[in-house]
């Protein structure tokens, strides 16, 4: 069975412009969770997605964004992008809900941001 | 306080020797804990898992939680160069929240 494929790997941008990440679950799974992880603070939660629905949202501003389609594919969008982002993003899947039903995180290979 | 917390370590352990690594977490509500490993430039996997106050073994791995005290760990027996990574602990209520990570060596 396929892993969690994130695209793209790696992303350069500057200040100001937005950009979009692509997620895609493990075939069944239907809740994608997006962390964001720095050397500073460490894996951040960033927002759960189940059913096309935002579940749960973490601490950021309202510049990140995300959704889920039908098929439980996912995207986050970061707008006017800020040097503080350079980070690497993951995307994780899980079979149901994170946290309700004891159902593990499994993460992709991230997409490695840098904002000049 | 943070809601997960780990100490960062590093943590050096020659090899052959048990690897203990502690957790302490802050809401009570908290139902599922997990164990992740992440080597350097890779993204975290999972390697342990556990709901219930108690131990829990999987191979060299054992996790051990304790709910009244807010505490769960990880035991790693015959440590092997190959365990040295950062291990992060995962503590799950409405979301799972992750610890900063204890850095593992395993000195051959």
């Amino acid at each position: 069975k396929a892993g969690v494929t994130q695209t793209p790997r790696y992303l350069i941008k500057t200040r100001g412009q937005q950009v979009t990440l692509s997620c895609s679950p493990i075939s069944g799974h239907r809740s994608v969770s997006w962390y964001q992880q720095t050397p500073g603070q460490g894996l951040q939660f960033l927002f759960e997605y189940f059913s096309e629905t935002q579940r749960n949202k973490g601490n950021f501003p309202g510049r990140f964004s995300g959704r889920q389609f039908s098929n439980s594919r996912s995207e986050m969008n970061v707008s006017t992008l800020e040097l503080g982002d350079s980070a690497l993003y993951l995307c994780a899947s899980s079979l149901a809900r994170v946290g309700l039903n004891n159902s593990p995180l499994h993460f992709g290979n991230g997409t490695r941001l840098t904002v000049t | 306080q943070k809601e997960v917390e780990q100490n960062s370590g590093p943590l050096s352990v020659p090899e052959g020797a048990i690897a203990s690594l502690n957790c302490t977490y802050s809401d009570r509500g908290s139902q599922s804990f997990f164990w992740y490993r992440q080597y350097s430039g890779k993204s975290p996997e999972l390697i342990m898992s556990i709901y219930s106050n108690g131990d829990k073994e999987d191979g060299r791995f054992t996790a051990q939680l304790n709910k009244a005290s807010q505490y769960v760990s990880l035991l790693i027996r015959d440590s092997q160069p190959s365990d040295s990574a950062t291990y992060l602990c995962a503590v799950g209520a409405q979301k799972l929240v992750f610890g900063q990570g204890t850095r593992l060596t395993i000195n051959p």
